[in-house]
């Protein structure tokens, strides 16, 4: 059991807007900052959102986070076969004084 | 370029030890705070520890304290991972992950892990 929870699957066609919740508490999202990375089969991961919101050099604008309260979302526009992946978020805990990571949230491209 | 490459993964008994590494190329170590985030097979991310730059501060998961240590040699541009009496549960990819400027758990750099087997 994550201690942030995320959709165990997400689909969409290409071009399409897919969006993929991670829901937290005060003292994770509430409280601290949220990031996403994106794992593609057999690599390691790859840090698209940092600060809730920010894209590192590199990664798309069609890929944006937003957070309110104790929960966040990452939206894909303009959906890409290549962006079938496995998706995670990720923030510091307060209470735990841990890093902590959704379970994974696996997009489909149809 | 920037390369982390993690090594020192294997086939363990349950209640061995291993130490992995982390060497850093393409940048020095010393600035950075280092992660350690361990994947098991078809399952999800789950982080393990952290040290500091000077290796003044670390953390442990919970799952892991004790029994693991995380230490650092920045004249060898390297980060390590003792894992003591290590149980079924500790099988996975273990990852070292570099925090750069992308806020304190952004990590802008990964390795590409390294297995770790705990089986008699």
């Amino acid at each position: 059991q994550s201690v942030l929870t995320q959709p165990p699957s997400a689909s969409g066609t290409p071009g399409q807007r897919v969006t993929i919740s991670c829901s937290g508490s005060s003292s994770n999202i509430g409280s601290n900052s949220v990031y996403w990375y994106q794992q593609l089969p057999g690599t390691a991961p790859k840090l698209l959102i940092y600060r809730n919101d920010q894209r590192p050099s590199g990664v798309p604008d069609r890929f944006s986070g937003s957070k309110s309260g104790t929960s966040a979302s990452l939206a894909i526009s303009g959906l890409r076969s290549e962006d079938e992946a496995d998706y995670y978020c990720a923030g510091w805990d307060g209470s735990l004084s841990s890093v902590v990571f959704g379970g994974g949230t696996k997009l489909t491209v149809l | 370029e920037v390369q982390l490459v993690e090594s020192g993964g294997g086939l363990v008994q349950p209640g061995g030890s291993l130490r992995l590494s982390c060497a850093a190329s393409g940048f020095s170590l010393s600035s950075y705070w280092i992660h350690w985030v361990r994947q098991a097979p078809g399952k999800g991310l789950v982080w393990v520890s952290r040290i500091n730059s000077d290796e003044s501060r670390t953390t442990y998961a919970d799952s892991v304290k004790g029994r693991f240590t995380i230490s650092r040699d920045n004249a060898k541009n390297t980060v390590y991972l003792r894992m003591n009496s290590l149980r079924a549960e500790d099988t996975a990819v273990y990852y070292c992950a570099r925090v750069g400027g992308t806020g304190n758990f952004g990590f802008d750099y990964w390795g590409q892990g390294t297995l770790v087997t705990v089986s008699s």
